[in-house]
């Protein structure tokens, strides 16, 4: 029973652009969502999160929208940048924040120069 | 700040042999988790630490895999005896007891052959 799903496996766009990853929950018990990003041969770095009592929240070129109706949250990034190829895994947490992190599959982003 | 540390980075074992792996959380986090990610997968909670007390082990595979954490510091997680599906990523995070300031170490790489 996969809690967070993340349904792309790969996105891939051009540099400049605007990259959408999506994610999708089920557990109506989650108020703390989490983007975070994982390099190869690196451990996931926090990116960005966000609570269930804000719809959005920005930070620089990324931003994490939240729909609690739809159980759907989306991470932009604006403009992309080659260094932002990686593979991004959405996290969901109950208690705001302080029990376990549920890690979607991830969705490897890749921008191309 | 130093991050969270892990060892060793890499580790091939043959079936059915033993391993072990090491985790010096962040200083003052009171709060440690060890996390398995299999390939195309996102990361699993294993076991989650409070100090020298186990919160949630509901995911460990208990005949092959313990855990422990010693004065509530370091910690170790071991499998034995390893099968080839424990081929995976094991990630070590620590947070503050409120789960602020969650961070990944960089991983360890198990391959069972």
């Amino acid at each position: 029973d996969q809690q967070v799903k993340q349904n792309s496996p790969s996105l891939s766009v051009q540099e400049g652009r605007i990259s959408i990853l999506n994610c999708d929950y089920t557990n109506s018990m989650f108020d703390y969502f989490l983007w975070y990003k994982k390099y190869p041969a690196e451990g996931p770095t926090f990116l960005i999160s966000i609570s269930s009592i804000k719809d959005k929240n920005e930070d620089g070129r990324f931003t994490v929208f939240l729909n609690k109706s739809a159980k759907h949250l989306s991470l932009h990034i604006v403009p992309s940048q080659p260094g932002d190829s990686a593979v991004y895994f959405c996290a969901a947490s109950a208690e705001g924040g302080s029990e376990k992190l549920v890690f979607g599959k991830g969705t490897k982003l890749t921008v191309n120069p | 700040e130093a991050g969270v540390a892990q060892s060793p980075r890499y580790k091939i074992i043959e079936k059915r042999q033993s391993v072990a792996f090491w985790c010096n959380p962040i200083s003052g986090h009171a709060t440690l988790y060890w996390y398995q990610q299999i390939l195309g997968q996102g990361p699993k909670l294993l076991i989650q630490f409070q100090n020298n007390g186990v919160v949630d082990d509901s995911q460990l595979p208990k005949d092959r895999f313990s855990a422990e954490r010693l004065k509530g510091v370091d910690s170790t997680l071991k499998i034995q005896p390893a099968k080839l599906e424990d081929s995976a990523v094991y990630l070590c995070a620590s947070s503050l007891r409120d789960g602020y300031g969650y961070t990944f170490g960089s991983g360890t790489r198990l391959t069972v052959v």
